[in-house]
């Protein structure tokens, strides 16, 4: 079964700092990937996907991520946190198959201070 | 144009109720799910229909019944609510093709006293 380990559940970084969130992934099979953020009482808003092609995927808000197959990972970074960055932050996994569900890691709470 | 929209956006009933989540998408997407947060953020998959098709039924107590009346709907009913049902409920949506991004309504927020 596929499952996503996100390490560290608080991220605390400084404006202007880079920011770096850790997803690991369990699978035979490399699955889909995906991260999306929340924001308090909202609902997920896609980050970035990885599904095939180029293992660096560019997303929105100046996010990045590397698929890494050797190490199994999908880590998410970005060059200069703002305070507008504070928010949840999940990593997903789904088998590359219609129709299946997102499996979430347990999420990533990111703090920027001033 | 909310893509994705839930409603109601707060729920709050006692203990034994029978309550309502309703879910409408816009997009023109033929797969809809329901996903369950917990009071830990933790987020798993409940159900899903395709074209109104059940496709993907987790293991949930059997008072949850969604109902998908078109594949732009997809309604969630909760019989005897218990305190443990607690949790938002994300309704989300996608095209079933192996590349699928499923997009999310805002959530409804549901307290069982």
């Amino acid at each position: 079964a596929q499952s996503v380990t996100q390490l560290g559940s608080h991220v605390s970084v400084s404006e202007g700092a880079l920011v770096l969130l850790r997803c690991n992934y369990s699978s035979s099979v490399p699955p889909y990937l995906f991260w999306y953020v929340q924001y308090p009482n909202q609902g997920l808003q896609l980050l970035l996907k990885y599904t095939t092609g180029a293992t660096l995927v560019k997303g929105i808000n100046g996010f990045e991520a590397e698929f890494k197959k050797s190490e199994t990972s999908f880590h998410l970074t970005k060059p200069s946190a703002h305070m507008s960055d504070a928010a949840e932050y999940f990593c997903a996994v789904r088998p590359n198959q219609a129709g299946t569900a997102l499996i979430f890691g347990k999420g990533t709470t990111l703090s920027v201070s001033s | 144009d909310t893509a994705v929209s839930q409603t109601p956006k707060y729920l709050v009933t006692q203990m034994g109720n029978d309550k309502s989540i309703k879910c409408e998408q816009n997009l023109g997407h033929d797969t809809m799910y329901w996903y369950k947060q917990d009071s830990k953020k933790f987020l798993k998959i409940m159900f899903s229909y395709n074209n109104k098709e059940l496709i993907i039924n987790e293991t949930v107590p059997n008072r949850f019944s969604p109902k998908s009346p078109d594949k732009a709907h997809l309604n969630l009913h909760i019989n005897s609510l218990e305190l443990g049902d607690s949790a938002v409920y994300f309704c989300a949506s996608s095209q079933l093709t192996s590349d699928e991004t499923q997009y999310f309504g805002p959530g409804t927020r549901l307290l069982v006293l």
